[in-house]
């Protein structure tokens, strides 16, 4: 199985702060990667696929990049609606695995 | 509107056997791949594997091969999760996710879109 790694596994920042999430594949996933969010209570929601691609409805404010084995979500200005836990997932090989997800928390 | 709707809440004892359901409605059923995700209480996402209801083709990930079992009824546009003896480790939300395949030049990008609420299963004596 592609093992994916994130950092950091917690985050505290502010209202308006940028936040960078990285994750890390453990072969060359090309640019298969998806991002989802997660609430308390809730199913996880799609924000970006194929490393850089928004989902229908996802805010701007939420990018990706990378490609091979190293990328990134960024938050150009955290919202109060963003405190919320991030995984990332691979796509290129089945199992399709996940990240051990990243929890931002509010400073 | 294009969802899925997962069975409810499963409060059972060790050594039974449990299957919870997803209802899919909104979208073509049995041209589209449905896959099984656990979430462990306060763990990360675990893709368990995925099945084809056009042809009940399934794939399941070495860790959940043997464990669980993977069914659908297309004629319902609904696919299946299944123990035939539960442990407790078993006790987790599982969710049910649509798998949405994106053509580019060839090259196939899959994604999770649209997603059950989830189930929770209870597994304790």
């Amino acid at each position: 199985d592609i093992q994916m790694t994130q950092s950091p596994s917690s985050l505290s920042a502010s209202v308006g702060d940028r936040v960078t999430i990285t994750c890390r594949a453990s072969q060359n996933i090309n640019n298969y990667l998806n991002w989802y969010q997660q609430k308390p209570g809730q199913a996880p929601n799609l924000l970006i696929y194929a490393a850089s691609s928004w989902q229908s409805g996802v805010p701007s404010r939420f990018s990706g990049s990378g490609s091979g084995t190293d990328f990134t979500l960024t938050i150009s200005s955290l919202q109060p609606e963003d405190f919320a836990t991030y995984f990332c997932q691979q796509s290129h090989t089945a199992p399709y695995t996940f990240g051990q997800g990243t929890k931002l928390e509010i400073k | 509107e294009v969802q899925l709707v997962q069975s409810g809440a499963e409060v059972k004892k060790p050594g039974e056997s449990l299957k919870i359901s997803c209802k899919g409605s909104g979208f073509s059923f049995t041209t589209s791949w449905i896959a099984w995700v656990r979430q462990m209480p306060g763990k990360g996402l675990e893709w368990m594997g995925i099945i084809y209801p056009g042809d009940s083709e399934t794939r399941y990930s070495p860790a959940f091969q043997g464990q669980v079992t993977i069914s659908a009824d297309k004629s319902i546009s609904t696919v299946y999760l299944q123990w035939s003896s539960l442990k407790a480790s078993d006790t987790a939300m599982y969710y049910c996710a649509r798998r949405h395949n994106w053509n580019v030049g060839g090259f196939y990008y899959y994604y999770m879109d649209v997603w059950g609420k989830g189930t929770t299963v209870t597994v304790s004596s």
